[in-house]
């Protein structure tokens, strides 16, 4: 079964504009995962948060976890339109025992 | 590229077929997952090998099952096919432990018809 889900299922903006993306879940996690997918092929990993952190950046994405609510967002800054595609978040509890959401598909409008 | 590999890309199968799907892992890898992604969903986990051994389990029904080869390569094979069974099945690769990436493969589109 699923752990995580993304809100909004879908989400639209102009290019230079941030996107932010939410992911909440049910169980405790040892980490919080995201990744990316285009066009239903396979996923790349974009960051990895740990359930003792609360923020973590990587170039223009910034990701926080909130343990208390069960729920990490997903910002990218200024936009592009090569960033169009979905994203997951995925959480372990186990070794490399993944969940994923259903996923937020973002398109950018050049 | 992700050193991931998977085979084939596309296969259209009948129902009540079998099938087997392959993935080569990343070198330094010893974990291989599967997953399962209907269109529009986010990928389920099937199961994980580390070392040969089944590590892990989602909720899928025995006749899906798999193979983990002493070179960390993988198969999935899925027996009586079913309509449902058509989905992007993607292969990913690891060091084992938590908090690990995993570098995903392209996939395999599989349709049962």
């Amino acid at each position: 079964s699923q752990q995580g889900e993304e809100d909004p299922q879908a989400l639209s903006i102009q290019e230079g504009e941030n996107a932010t993306m939410n992911c909440s879940y049910k169980t405790s996690i040892n980490n919080l995962q995201w990744y990316r997918q285009n066009s239903g092929r396979g996923l790349v990993h974009l960051i990895l948060i740990r359930s003792n952190e609360r923020e973590k950046h990587s170039g223009r994405l910034r990701v926080t976890l909130d343990t208390s609510k069960k729920s990490s967002s997903l910002l990218i800054t200024a936009s592009r339109a090569a960033d169009t595609a979905s994203y997951f978040c995925a959480t372990e509890r186990n070794n490399n025992d993944m969940r994923f959401g259903a996923g937020t598909r973002l398109t950018v409008k050049p | 590229e992700t050193g991931v590999t998977q085979s084939p890309t596309h296969l259209i199968k009948t129902r009540g077929q079998q099938v087997t799907l392959r993935c080569s892992s990343q070198s330094g890898h010893n974990t291989v997952s599967w997953y399962q992604q209907a269109l529009g969903q986010g990928p389920q986990f099937i199961f994980q090998y580390y070392r040969e051994e089944e590590n892990g389990r989602g909720n899928f029904p025995p006749r899906f099952s798999g193979l983990q080869f002493p070179n960390y390569s993988s198969e999935l094979n899925v027996n009586a096919l079913e309509l449902d069974d058509s989905a992007l099945y993607l292969c990913a690769s690891s060091r084992t432990g938590a908090g690990t990436e995993a570098f995903f493969g392209q996939g395999t589109r599989l349709t049962v018809v």
